[in-house]
């Protein structure tokens, strides 16, 4: 079964700050990973994900993440935070194929002034 | 605009009653889901449809039934309405082959509460 882990329920950074959302994945053959961003009360919106070919994948936002098969894991950052990116953050993992995509708890990105 | 909308944004009931949500996309995507967030925010699959069959259905209760009418339309119907269905739920569609990797694109959510 597959299954994501996102380590902190929290993040806080200061503004200006690089900021990194960590997310480690399980599954079984090639992953399809993705980022979603969810701001109060409102639906998740899509950033970022991984597929295939080149590790680094750039998103909206000035979000990037790198897929690293090694060590299982799809971190997302950015280089300078804002305010504004201050909202919860959720890493999630599928495998081709009719299956469902699995999501991580969230962490929760506190960008401070 | 072009987006996936529910309807409707907030629903308070009593235990035991039936209610259903709907969720429309205008995005031309073939696939469309059911999710659902709990007060944890945790976030779960409950089904999928694809071209209005279903292709995913997460070991949810029988109370909750799908509905597709049209590849732009998946409702919720909710029998028997419990204490621990309150939860917000989302309606999301991705384009295409729901195995193909595609992004989903999410409603803003119904939050449910039963009382």
């Amino acid at each position: 079964a597959q299954s994501v882990a996102q380590p902190e329920d929290q993040v806080n950074v200061a503004e200006g700050n690089p900021l990194t959302v960590k997310c480690t994945y399980s599954v079984s053959g090639n992953p399809y990973l993705f980022w979603y961003v969810q701001y109060p009360n409102r639906g998740l919106q899509f950033l970022l994900k991984y597929i295939t070919g080149d590790n680094l994948v750039k998103g909206s936002y000035g979000f990037e993440a790198e897929f690293n098969k090694s060590q299982t894991s799809f971190h997302l950052k950015k280089p300078s935070a804002l305010v504004s990116d201050s909202a919860l953050y959720f890493c999630a993992v599928k495998t081709p194929g009719n299956t469902p995509l699995v999501f991580g708890k969230g962490t929760r990105l506190s960008v401070i002034a | 605009d072009t987006a996936v909308s529910q309807t409707p944004k907030y629903l308070v009931t009593q235990m035991g009653n039936d209610k259903s949500i709907k969720c429309e996309q205008n995005l031309g995507h073939d696939t469309m889901y059911w999710y659902k967030q709990d007060s944890k925010k945790f976030l779960k699959i409950m089904f999928s449809y694809n071209n209005k069959e279903l292709i995913i259905n997460e070991t949810v209760p029988n109370r909750f039934s799908p509905k597709s009418p049209d590849k732009a339309h998946l409702n919720l119907h909710i029998n028997s309405l419990e204490l621990g269905d309150s939860a917000v739920y989302f309606c999301a569609s991705s384009q295409g082959i729901a195995g193909r990797g595609y992004e989903q694109y999410f409603g803003p959510g119904t939050r449910l509460t039963v009382t």
